[in-house]
């Protein structure tokens, strides 16, 4: 079975340009939740997407956006980085949206300077 | 808003002891609890979750309790070791459409030898 995996490992960006990172999700798995995590602090949910939809999203602004592809695959994207988006991005997958069980992948630290 | 409060913040044990970390939500829909382990540079690994319909969970040395009147729900490490020591978050999680996952702010543990 393979696991969560996340590309890159690291970034780092300057303030005001665009990042897009990636996850594929757990073999049979086909729903994707992607997470910040600040530095000594818990994850925190930005969205998740079922079946290459948008499925629910936490209170993150506009400029964070997504995509699950048809292999449930899926992308985070976030526009006009900020100082504070400098963050662990974890991504997780479940079996299905009605399944409650999580598994994470290793995250992409970003730096935005 | 919803809100997950996990202590202590950090937590020091010497090999064999036991280390217990607590956690309360506010979200009364919750009804799944998982706990995660994080060690350095790795994304969060579920160590064990529990139900609301469940008030205790054993699995080994882990053991998780809920109170649902309360919101309160605990984890109990017993005989432990150094390769425990880690950053443990407790998370509340309730049904939307998807599952949307509030984590504590995580405890870390150390284990002395």
């Amino acid at each position: 079975e393979t696991g969560v995996t996340q590309s890159p490992t690291h970034l780092i960006k300057t303030r005001g340009q665009q990042v897009t990172l990636r996850c594929s999700s757990q073999s049979g798995h086909n729903t994707v939740s992607w997470y910040q995590q600040a530095l000594g602090q818990g994850p925190q949910f930005i969205f998740q997407y079922y079946r290459e939809e948008e499925n629910g999203r936490g209170n993150f602004p506009p400029r964070f956006s997504g995509l699950q592809f048809p292999n449930y695959s899926s992308e985070l994207n976030v526009n006009a980085l900020e100082l504070d988006d400098s963050a662990l991005y974890l991504c997780a997958s479940s079996l299905a949206a009605q399944q409650e069980t999580q598994y994470f992948g290793p995250g992409t630290r970003l730096l935005v300077l | 808003g919803e809100n997950v409060e996990q202590h202590p913040s950090t937590l020091s044990v010497q090999e064999g002891d036991s280390a217990v970390i607590k956690c309360t939500y506010s979200d009364s829909a919750s009804n799944y609890f998982p706990w995660y382990k994080q060690e350095l540079g790795k994304g969060p690994q579920l160590i064990i979750d529990i139900r609301s319909n469940v008030g205790e969970k054993k699995d080994q040395r882990i053991a998780v309790t809920l109170n649902k009147t309360a919101k309160h729900f605990s984890l109990h490490i017993t005989e432990t070791q150094p390769e425990d020591s880690a950053v443990y978050f407790c998370a509340a999680s309730r049904y939307t459409g998807g599952f949307k996952t509030i984590f504590g702010a995580g405890t870390r543990l150390f284990v002395k030898a």
